[in-house]
């Protein structure tokens, strides 16, 4: 089945070292994007790729990067994680920004542990 | 830009009743709406979406219905059960501009068996 797949599940890294968060999608979408999501909260959009174009958020902070090497696969850098970054991330993906086709379908999440 | 409110933030229903779920938008040029049902430990899932040229769409037990003029949709649940426990979130996308939808803060649903 055609999906979104975030690895790992959960990660567990320490204050200041850096991490990377991966997402790949199997429905050739032209879209991905990065979401934060804290307990109780709504999902926070960090950025997103339409193909090779970046759009960053104006709030998102600079220790946050993201690279898309291909249209199947993304990552999220967070270089210098601090204790406020424990959170659930979301990978989502888009067919396209236009028309019909800019549903969203998003991956399980990796969740961010900081010690 | 676009604001969506959204509410109850909890809601709690016994097994076979209905739950209803609103939101609010402020951009009158928003036009398409989607719902998503977010398990523990999951990410969100698409249960449903309305585009603004239609005022309700139904699929099996779940229904969503839009009001243009007054700028509010809501999500109806038929014959809850206890595996629609979940938190629902629903979004709005403004046509033209930023394509990425806005999301509201979330209703945690509990259906009691």
């Amino acid at each position: 089945d055609a999906m979104v797949i975030q690895n790992p599940r959960y990660q567990v890294t320490q204050f200041g070292k850096p991490v990377t968060l991966s997402c790949s999608q199997t429905l050739n979408h032209n879209v991905m994007y990065w979401y934060q999501q804290k307990s109780s909260q709504a999902p926070k959009l960090l950025f997103h790729y339409y193909d090779k174009d970046f759009n960053n958020e104006a709030d998102t902070p600079d220790n946050f990067q993201s690279r898309r090497p291909n249209t199947s696969f993304c990552f999220l850098d967070i270089r210098s994680p601090g204790l406020g970054d424990a959170a659930m991330y979301l990978c989502a993906t888009s067919r396209d920004s236009t028309g019909t086709r800019y549903e969203q379908y998003f991956g399980p999440g990796t969740r961010l542990t900081v010690t | 830009g676009e604001n969506v409110e959204q509410h109850p933030s909890t809601l709690s229903v016994q097994e076979g009743d209905s739950a209803v779920i609103k939101c609010t938008y402020s951009d009158s040029a928003s036009n398409y709406f989607p719902w998503y049902k977010q398990e523990l430990g999951k990410g969100p899932q698409l249960i449903i979406d309305i585009r603004s040229n239609v005022g309700e769409k139904k699929d099996q037990r779940i229904a969503v219905t839009l009001n243009k003029t007054a700028k509010h949709f809501s999500l109806h649940i038929t014959e809850t059960q206890p595996e629609d426990s979940a938190v629902y979130f629903c979004a709005a996308r403004a046509a033209g501009g930023s394509y990425i939808p806005t999301f509201g803060r979330g209703t945690s649903l509990i259906v009691h068996p």
